[in-house]
């Protein structure tokens, strides 16, 4: 039992560069959040998922894409890097036990965009 | 719109210290709270859930406790350790299924 993973776990991109975050998680979790951490900012919530195959826009989605099209996986895209992209991204997921919740992450993602 | 805070922005205390993390957020009407780690450069570790109908949560050396009428949460840590220097970030649940809102962390340094 992985929990959830990330890959890659660094990348550096120059600007206008596309490339895609893959988050996958074994726990049969319905729910799916990607975020970003900046520092002094805490973290963010850009794109979201209830379930395989739908997604929502979350706090901060501008310049990025997700995909939700098996329950296990959730992609996040950037079409044209910009250098304000630069950050750590972190996956989680999450499934309702019972009346409780807890969200898991992944290990994060590095992103340099020159 | 839900926001979170979380008072002070850096601690530094000697081992063997307890102390005291805050936590508060603007909107009474959440779901659950949640206490994580992190470790520089490294991913969100979960220490503590509670539950909206729940006063607090014990594991080992910590507590946490919840006010949910004031909006506000604490995380108690008795005698503390070099080991548990990190971030502790702070997160509310609104609703069922809905995303965690995080505050920006109390990073803790223990000294020996």
């Amino acid at each position: 039992n992985a929990g959830v993973t990330q890959t890659p776990k660094f990348r550096v991109l120059k600007t206008g560069q596309s490339m895609t975050l893959l988050c996958a998680q074994d726990m049969n979790h319905e729910y799916m959040y990607w975020y970003r951490q900046d520092p002094g900012m805490g973290l963010r919530l850009i794109h979201y998922s209830v379930g395989e195959g739908t997604t929502a826009k979350g706090e901060v989605p501008d310049g990025y894409n997700v995909s939700r099209l098996k329950k296990q996986n959730f992609l996040l895209g950037l079409e044209s890097a910009a250098p304000s992209q630069t950050s750590v991204y972190f996956c989680a997921s999450s499934a309702l036990a019972g009346t409780v919740e807890t969200q898991y992450f992944g290990p994060g993602t590095r992103l340099l965009v020159l | 719109k839900q926001e979170v805070t979380q008072i002070p922005a850096a601690l530094s205390v000697p081992e063997g210290e307890n102390l005291v993390l805050n936590c508060s957020f603007t909107d009474s009407a959440i779901y659950n709270l949640q206490w994580f780690r992190q470790d520089p450069g490294k991913g969100l570790t979960s220490l503590l859930l509670i539950q909206s109908s729940q006063r607090e949560q014990t594991s080992g050396r910590l507590n946490a406790s919840l006010d949910k009428s004031s909006g506000r949460s604490t995380l108690y840590i008795a005698a503390s350790q070099p080991g548990d220097s990190a971030t502790y970030l702070c997160a509310v649940r609104p609703q069922a299924g809905t995303a965690l809102i995080f505050g920006k962390g109390t990073t803790l340094s223990v000294s020996s």
